[in-house]
């Protein structure tokens, strides 16, 4: 059974960069079959998503938080990284990764595994 | 790129059949079956319920549905239980930049 496991601070500092690891187990995360990315839930609030990466280290960030997001992948660990700079408390959420299909695009198509959430507070 | 609206909360007694929209443009429900429903419990990760539009993935009981009119797509729950109160979110590829667009989260109640 396929298993996503993020880790990371739980607090970061405004300014500052978040940094989030996602480990994969129970599969590997070179299929040519997925994207593997990340999605954020402020609390309260609803999803949205942040930026896939496909195995081969092609990415894809939402507009909206491209020039901040920095998406990599290590296949020889089976994990992905999150990096996200210049945060505010704008930023706090749970910090979700998630598998996905790739069989039209990077985003948009069904996720079916996620990882438990990790909630990253931006606070000082 | 806004997200695609559904409505806030919706409820409905055990054994009951409740629908939840969700409505966006033609240049994503409406323009692609690419339409997926997820259900959140309190505090646990969303979990895939319908995708491209209608289909179910192995697990997931066929009391849930899903369909699609135009702009709108629409998650059925029949036969409603107790463990089925969650918040439910769509999702769908859209034609911009953004290429996904979730909608904005219903609530069910179980009354």
């Amino acid at each position: 059974q396929l298993q996503l496991q993020e880790s990371g601070p739980g607090l970061v500092k405004p300014s500052e960069t978040l940094s989030l690891t996602c480990t994969v187990s129970g599969g590997s995360i070179s299929s040519s079959s997925y994207y593997w990315g990340w999605i954020r839930q402020p609390p309260g609030k609803g999803l949205e998503w942040i930026g896939s990466i496909y195995y081969s280290g092609s990415t894809y960030y939402n507009p909206s938080l491209k020039s901040r997001v920095t998406i990599s992948v290590d296949t020889s660990k089976n994990q992905f990284s999150l990096k996200l700079s210049s945060v505010t408390a704008a930023d706090t959420a749970v910090y979700y990764c998630a598998r996905r299909e790739s069989r039209i695009a990077a985003a948009g198509t069904p996720i079916d595994y996620w990882g438990q959430g990790t909630l990253v507070t931006v606070s000082s | 790129q806004s997200a695609l609206t559904q409505p806030a909360s919706v409820s409905g007694s055990p054994g009951q059949s409740i629908t939840i929209s969700c409505t966006g443009t033609s240049s994503d429900v409406g323009g692609y079956n690419y339409v997926s429903w997820y259900q959140q419990h309190p505090g646990k990760a969303p979990k895939l319920m319908i995708y491209d539009v209608s289909n179910r993935p192995s697990g997931v009981s066929n009391r849930f549905s899903g369909s699609k009119s135009g702009n709108t797509a629409s998650l059925t729950i029949s036969g409603l239980q107790a463990e089925d109160e969650a918040d439910y979110y769509c999702s769908s590829y859209t034609s911009s930049s953004t290429l996904e667009v979730f909608g904005t989260g219903t609530k069910v109640t179980v009354l």
